[in-house]
């Protein structure tokens, strides 16, 4: 069955500084995608990267990268020169090319520190 | 904006009353997502609709709850007979094609459901 794990349900991290979101993930399907996305206090779900089970180079959108590890079946987000507006809730989230779904890990609060 | 739309932005009910939860999906995508969150929660899968078909209803509780996307319109969520468990954030997504691998889903701004 898939699973999306994150193990870290908070992290801090200070201004400008980089930091790594863990997400690792089970399927038995060689063709997935997974996604990252945040989610502000207000409520909304903003997508931030995309990275598929083909790919052969990590995911890269702006300050975001995806360190995609297949072997070890992990897909770690780094948000490089944090901002203040950084600190949410950031998902993982899979979806295979068995399912129509996607699956959710239960997320990591991160904060931003001035 | 041609985002995905819901309504309303939160919504109050006594237990035993009915909610209906409204999403529009952004222009031109035709697919409708429904997913639920609790609190401190990630989200879970309810019900995947097309115009007009319920495609797979698998993540919905089988009494209280139904979906529908008619021709026309906006698509709905419906819970019968609130109970206080059913308080929730409820989010749409939609997407131009059936869900892929790599399709990306276009959330709403969800509806914070609360129950009396």
């Amino acid at each position: 069955a898939q699973k999306i794990t994150q193990t870290q349900p908070g992290m801090f991290v200070q201004e400008k500084e980089a930091v790594t979101l863990d997400c690792t993930y089970d399927t038995s399907d060689p063709s997935y995608g997974l996604f990252w996305y945040k989610q502000p206090s207000s409520g909304e779900m903003i997508f931030l990267i995309y990275q598929g089970s083909y790919d052969q180079q990590n995911a890269t959108e702006g300050r975001y990268s995806l360190n995609f590890q297949k072997a070890r079946k992990s897909a770690n987000l780094v948000i490089s020169a944090s901002q203040l507006g950084d600190s949410a809730m950031y998902f993982c989230a899979m979806s295979d090319s068995g399912t129509y779904k996607y699956i959710f890990g239960t997320g990591t609060r991160l904060k931003v520190l001035a | 904006n041609a985002g995905v739309m819901q309504n309303p932005r939160h919504l109050v009910r006594r237990r035993g009353q009915e909610a209906r939860l409204r999403c529009s999906p952004m222009k031109g995508h035709s697919h409708v997502y429904w997913y639920r969150q609790l609190p401190e929660e990630g989200l879970k899968f309810m019900v995947y609709l097309q115009k007009e078909n319920i495609i797979d209803e698998s993540g919905m509780p089988k009494e209280r709850f139904s979906a529908e996307f008619p021709k026309e319109g906006p698509s709905i969520l419906r819970i019968q007979q609130v109970v206080r468990g059913d308080s929730a954030a409820y989010f749409c997504a939609s997407s131009r094609e059936r869900q892929a691998t790599n399709e990306k889903l276009f959330f709403g701004s969800g509806t914070q459901l609360s129950v009396l």
